[in-house]
């Protein structure tokens, strides 16, 4: 069964630093996507990034990219020039490639990243 | 803003009730996801309609159903709530069905709680 894995419940980084937030799954599926998520304190969800697995390179949005590891089922992502607006509960998310079904779309379970001024 | 709007925002209920929580998908998406946020079970995806047809299934419990309607809003029913039902639940919507490559839309959830 697939799972995902969030090591660190909380992190801390100084204003305009850069962090990063850790990430494992584990599956036995080729092909999926990944993300990480994003849930302020107003407690909407918001995606930040996604990774196509089948694509060797990271993604990339701004302020946030990721490295995306296949072979070591690693996907991290790295926040650069960390704004106060940051701070939230990060989720990397796995999800199945299949269109319908019982496909598979599971969350891990959030590093809470402190910003600090 | 993300331009779906779920009702109500928040909902007290007993053990035993039945609940019906609405989701209105932004204008043009098709499809709708379900989620249920609680402190037990952390994030759940439980399941996803397309232009008013069941999509997938994820952990959703038998007691819980959903579906959309022909205007594309969609309602998810909740029955015999247990206390460990109490969670915040999301509806997403995405502008079509396809799996991971679509961007989901959240609401802003409802709060349920169960006395």
């Amino acid at each position: 069964a697939q799972t995902v894995t969030q090591s660190q419940p909380e992190m801390s980084v100084q204003e305009a630093e850069t962090v990063t937030l850790s990430c494992t799954y584990d599956t036995s599926e080729s092909d999926y996507y990944l993300f990480w998520y994003k849930q302020p304190p107003s407690r909407q969800m918001i995606l930040v990034i996604r990774q196509e697995a089948y694509k060797q390179q990271n993604a990339t949005e701004n302020r946030f990219s990721v490295n995306f590891q296949k072979a070591a089922k690693s996907f991290s992502l790295k926040i650069s020039d960390s704004q106060l607006g940051d701070a939230a509960m990060y989720f990397c998310a796995y999800r199945s490639a299949r269109g319908s079904g019982t496909y598979k779309y599971i969350f891990g379970t959030g590093t809470r990243l402190k910003v600090l001024a | 803003d993300s331009g779906v709007t779920q009702t109500p925002k928040h909902l007290i209920t007993a053990t035993g009730q039945r609940v019906t929580l609405r989701c209105s998908p932004r204008s043009g998406d098709l499809s709708v996801y379900w989620y249920q946020q609680s402190l037990d079970q952390g994030l759940q995806f439980l399941i996803h309609y397309y232009n008013g047809e069941e999509r997938a299934k994820g952990n959703i419990l038998e007691r819980f159903s959903a579906q959309q309607f022909p205007d594309l809003h969609s309602e998810l029913n909740l029955s015999s709530l247990e206390l460990g039902d109490s969670a915040l639940y999301f509806c997403a919507s995405s502008v079509a069905g396809l799996a991971g490559s679509d961007t989901q839309y959240f609401g802003p959830g409802t709060r349920l709680t169960v006395l």
